[in-house]
């Protein structure tokens, strides 16, 4: 079946700076890919996705590219700000669902 | 739209004590999925359906039941709960097949003492 993995598990980044969080998956048959934000006591909410016929999706501050030949996927957080504390998960698609990554930790430093 | 929602909000169960985990969408989708959150950790798949009548174990089914007599209903049930059920029970919902965006409802907090 699909395997997911997400680094790091926490990263810390000042307000301001950009956030990069890394995924890569196994089955090369998958071709969806959205990430999750999960606020402290709250459901996942989708953030952005991808899909396998692009390379990358821009969402103002958000970003996340993709390379199919590699099967690694990442989220780019730029200008970070203080409501952007939270777990992040990538996920990837395959027949029936979704694999999840383990999640990301974003600590916003004032 | 409600979207999807789940009852109860919290629970507590003594050792051994059963109950069902409700979970309705309003979306006529077809796909919905059960998941496990445990504290600072990631979502684990319990069982998931393609649609109504048709279910199929994931990564984390034992101790598990579900059924789906509807489109719109996806009930858990728990038997003889246990102390390592104690979680976080996310269900979520997907249309247009299964590689579109999950809905999650507000999920429910157990715990088994």
């Amino acid at each position: 079946g699909e395997n997911v993995e997400q680094h790091p598990s926490t990263l810390s980044v000042q307000e301001g700076d950009s956030a990069v969080i890394k995924c890569t998956y196994s089955d090369s048959a998958s071709n969806y890919f959205p990430w999750y934000k999960q606020e402290l006591g709250k459901r996942p909410q989708l953030i952005i996705d991808i899909r396998s016929n692009v390379g990358e999706k821009k969402d103002q501050r958000i970003a996340v590219t993709l390379n199919k030949t590699a099967k690694h996927f990442s989220l780019h957080i730029t200008e970070t700000q203080p409501e952007d504390s939270a777990v992040y998960f990538c996920a990837a698609s395959y027949a029936d669902g979704l694999t999840f990554g383990k999640g990301t930790h974003l600590i916003i430093q004032p | 739209n409600a979207g999807v929602t789940q009852t109860p909000k919290f629970r507590i169960l003594k050792i051994g004590q059963s109950m069902t985990l409700q979970c309705t969408q309003d979306m006529n989708h077809n796909y919905m999925y059960w998941y496990r959150q445990d504290p600072g950790m990631g979502l684990k798949l319990i069982y998931y359906s393609v649609g109504a009548g048709i279910t199929d174990k994931g990564e984390v089914p034992n101790g598990y039941n579900v059924s789906r007599s509807t489109t719109e209903d996806f009930p858990l049930r728990l038997e003889l709960a246990a102390p390592s059920q104690t979680s976080v029970y996310f269900c979520a919902s997907v249309g247009g097949g299964s590689y579109n965006e999950q809905f999650f409802g507000p999920g429910t907090r157990l715990t088994v003492l």
